[in-house]
Formats: structure tokens, C-alpha cells, sequence
């Protein structure tokens, strides 16, 4: 009864460290989605992909990369951290659109990173 | 590009009575799904209730209902018999029917709901 597993919790990086960010669904859900939530901005969606192989940016994609190698993972690559990185990040999963599917997307309980 | 308004950073409400959350949007699409989703201090994202476009009728979940003004995009949420556990930052989304919904969520900035015991 996993759901979406994101790992890990929290993070703090310094200043150009690397890092990913782990998002792994046991839904065999084909839609898989980044957001990121800062203070007083509600969500906003980093990377998106709709299946093995396919990715496509969001709203805020820059300073983060994705790829999707497995219908089950989804990880999150900040190449390079600065401070306005420091967010919750959270990735959902969704089955492909259709009645049976109610177009509902599952989250994760979200990863809270920090960068001095 | 779809937007998505909730003009009440926060409410308060006394317990066991009744609040709306407010939300408004824009698009120019006809098909899409809207959502309330609720987060507790524990950050979890909880849906709380969602509604098809293409419906008339108001979606409504146990002491969780909708009122869903299509013309005037317009999409609140009413909590009955509020409770202690409502306490949290309650956010509206839409999600467009296009592609599946493949690109995900749009989110308001969220309204943080008080419950006064």
C-alpha cells in the first residue's frame, strides 16, 4: 500500500552541490509530475512526463532535470543548487485520463530541501 | 494558460460551523477537472472532493460539498460542522482534459483555514 515514496525527507545542500531527489509509484500509474511549493505560491509544476521515455517541462524547469527510464521511477536532478531552490518538492502520479481513472493525481509526502 | 485564484489567504471559523473557501479561474478550455485538495501541517497533499466540467450537478463528499458556477468559473468549497482536524491549507486545482491531464496541476496560492474551538 506504498503509493508515491519520495526519498528523502529532508535535504540541506550547500551552494552548487548536486543532488536527486527520488520518486518511485507502485500504481503502474503512466503519468508521473514534479511540483515545487514555496511560501505564499501554492504548487507549481517543475517537470512532468507522460510515460517511460517521455518528459516535458512544466512551469518553473530551469536548474532541475528529469528523466524516466521505468513506468515505477521518476527522479528529480538539481545539477547544480542555489538558494532559490530551497523549497518542498513534491511528485504525484496519475493514471492516463479516462472516467475510470477521475483524472486524480496521488501524492508524496513531499521533500523539504534547503540551500545555503 | 490556465490560472487559478483563491482570494482569501486565510479564514477562521468557530467549530461545528459552517465556512466557504472561495476559488476562481480562467481558461478557455470546456472539458477539465477542478480540485480541492487539503494539507495539514504534516504537508501531505489530501483530496478533499473533485468535479467533472461537463457535470451540472455539485460534487459533494460527506460534510464537504461544492458549489460549481461554470460561466462564471467559479468553484468554492463549503465545510459543514467544521471540525478540529480541518485546520489546514486547503488549495484549489484545475486540471485540464486535454491529453489525458497529462501536464499536470494548476494550483491557487491556497487558503489556510482556521478552526476556533
Amino acid at each position: 500500500n506504498a503509493g508515491v515514496t519520495q526519498t528523502p525527507k529532508f535535504q540541506v545542500l550547500k551552494t552548487g552541490q548536486s543532488m536527486t531527489l527520488q520518486c518511485a509509484q507502485d500504481m503502474n500509474h503512466e503519468y508521473m509530475s514534479w511540483y515545487r511549493q514555496d511560501p505564499g505560491m501554492g504548487l507549481r509544476l517543475i517537470h512532468y512526463s507522460v510515460g517511460a521515455g517521455i518528459t516535458d517541462q512544466g512551469e518553473v524547469p530551469n536548474g532541475y532535470n528529469v528523466s524516466r527510464s521505468t513506468t515505477e521511477d521518476f527522479p528529480l536532478r538539481l545539477l547544480s543548487a542555489a538558494p532559490s531552490q530551497t523549497s518542498v518538492y513534491f511528485c504525484a502520479s496519475s493514471p492516463r485520463g479516462g472516467l475510470l481513472a477521475k483524472n486524480i493525481q496521488y501524492f508524496g509526502a513531499g521533500t523539504r530541501l534547503s540551500v545555503l | 494558460a490556465q490560472t487559478v485564484t483563491q482570494s482569501q489567504p486565510e479564514m477562521s471559523v468557530q467549530e461545528a460551523e459552517t465556512v466557504t473557501l472561495s476559488c476562481t479561474y480562467d481558461t478557455s478550455e470546456s472539458d477539465y477537472y477542478l480540485f480541492w485538495y487539503k494539507q495539514p501541517p504534516s504537508r501531505q497533499m489530501i483530496l478533499v472532493i473533485r468535479q467533472e466540467a461537463y457535470k451540472q450537478q455539485n460534487a459533494t463528499e460527506n460534510r464537504f460539498s461544492v458549489n460549481f458556477q461554470k460561466a462564471a468559473k467559479s468553484f468554492s468549497l463549503k465545510i459543514s460542522d467544521s471540525q478540529l482536524g480541518d485546520a489546514a491549507m486547503y488549495f484549489c486545482a484545475y486540471r485540464s482534459a486535454a491529453g489525458g491531464g497529462a501536464d499536470g496541476l494548476t494550483f491557487g496560492k491556497g487558503t489556510h483555514l482556521i478552526i476556533q474551538p
